[in-house]
């Protein structure tokens, strides 16, 4: 009974690419994010969805365009994948922002 | 400029021991400090939270201190276990948007 589940866990894919990465909680949150691990471990915030509307944003290239189906699920599409994208990228939630609740991850590799 | 630092090198202590982990910042006066444990390959789970009018917190072998005059938070688990390796974030909750800012984490060795 997994709370925060993304898949896949990993992604190699081709510069030029789309990719997407979908994210599921059961948690019945009312919060959703997005956040970027780089290779310095800093975790950034993406995106943050707060039931199915867009709250923070944060400076990220249009490349990347988070959706929300319900508030259950929050999915990432990346366009046109450049190397500098290759990095771990965590989906959480929470119910009345904190604490937050992570997936495991999915690493993607830019090649 | 705004910064959080955690002891970048990791941390070594001898089991039974107590290991404790700095976190510091700069230019935020954050509502809340929250600590993280992260193991390879997962994600970050949450551990403790700590409000600006709290001294201290404990949980269990865990406690966390918050000092905003020195602009510090102390991590301490107590009694180390090998099981207690992993990297500690810690996170600033600046106000009621809920956005946290994060440390880039301490690594922690735990040694038989």
């Amino acid at each position: 009974d997994t709370a925060v589940s993304q898949t896949p866990k990993y992604l190699v894919t081709q510069m030029g690419n789309d990719k997407s990465i979908k994210c599921e909680q059961n948690l019945g949150h009312d919060t959703m994010y997005w956040y970027k691990q780089d290779s310095k471990k800093f975790l950034k915030i993406m995106f943050s969805y707060n039931n199915k509307e867009l709250i923070i944003n944060e400076t990220v290239p249009n490349r990347f365009s988070p959706k929300s189906p319900d508030k259950a699920h929050l999915n990432l599409h990346i366009n046109s994948l450049e190397l500098g994208d290759s990095a771990v990228y965590f989906c959480a939630s929470s119910q009345g922002g904190s604490p937050l609740h992570f997936g495991n991850g999915t690493r993607l590799t830019v090649t | 400029s705004q910064k959080i630092e955690q002891n970048s090198e990791a941390l070594n202590i001898q089991e039974g021991k107590t290991a404790t982990l700095t976190c510091n910042y700069t230019n935020y006066s954050p509502a809340y400090l929250q600590w993280y444990r992260q193991d390879p390959g997962r994600g970050p789970v949450f551990l403790l939270l700590i409000r600006e009018n709290e001294k201290e917190k404990r949980k269990e072998r865990l406690k966390v201190t918050f000092d905003t005059t020195l602009k510090q938070s102390l991590f301490h688990i107590t009694a180390s276990q090998p099981a207690d390796s992993a990297t500690y974030l810690c996170a600033l909750e600046m106000d009621s948007n809920y956005q946290l800012i994060w440390g880039a984490g301490t690594k922690l060795i735990i040694k038989p």
